[in-house]
């Protein structure tokens, strides 16, 4: 059965710190991975794709389909990165159907 | 904006009576989707629809049913709402290129006494 697994629910990190939220995911196919971001009370925004490999807000992601994981990262956090984090699978089928993480809340300490 | 409106924003509603939630869309992108966020379960998919009448069932179906007349409009409706209702949905929608993921809607806070 497909799953997407993010581990921690909150994870406390002190400002300037290394941050790594956890994803893990299980589906038999070929993958899309996705991580969406929702500051307090707003809507949730696309942060990265595993297919463009691209950096935003100094956040990465990489596709480990060895270990099936797409665990986001930065380097140091910001207390503006404090918010709700989800991982998402993409099924290879053509409803476009995302599998949505439980979600980790990322608290950013000053 | 975002292209996806939601209404109403937020709703308190008595057990046993219905309610429909609406999203709206002015991208005229064929997949919109319905998805309730509830803490410990992040979210989970109630019903999708891939074309105008054409909707399917998500994980989370039973108590709910859509439609979708037209391109731009996708209803979620609680047939008799129940307090295990209570949740924030959220409307998504995605294009013909599944890479580009959603774009959500801003949620609509239900609640259910």
């Amino acid at each position: 059965a497909q799953r997407v697994t993010q581990p921690e629910k909150l994870l406390s990190v002190f400002k300037g710190a290394p941050v790594e939220l956890k994803c893990n995911y299980s589906y038999s196919g070929s993958p899309e991975l996705f991580w969406y971001v929702q500051y307090s009370r707003q809507r949730l925004q696309l942060l990265l794709r595993h297919i463009s490999r691209e950096s935003i807000k100094g956040f990465t992601a990489d596709l480990n389909k060895g270990e099936t994981s797409f665990h986001l990262k930065k380097p140091f956090a910001q207390e503006e990165d404090s918010a709700m984090y989800y991982c998402a699978l993409g099924l290879s089928s053509n409803t476009g159907k995302l599998i949505f993480g439980q979600g980790t809340t990322l608290q950013v300490k000053p | 904006d975002a292209g996806i409106t939601q209404s109403p924003r937020h709703k308190v509603t008595e057990t046993g009576t219905p309610v429909t939630l609406r999203c709206h869309q002015t991208e005229n992108h064929r997949y919109m989707y319905w998805y309730r966020q509830d803490p410990g379960h992040g979210l989970r998919l109630i019903h999708y629809s891939y074309g105008v009448k054409d909707t399917d069932k998500g994980e989370v179906s039973d108590g709910y049913s859509v439609s979708r007349s037209k391109t731009e409009d996708f209803l979620l409706t609680l047939e008799s709402a129940t307090s295990s209702q209570t949740s924030v949905y959220f409307c998504a929608i995605s294009g013909m290129d599944r890479t580009y993921g959603y774009t959500f809607g801003s949620g609509t806070r239900l609640t259910v006494v």
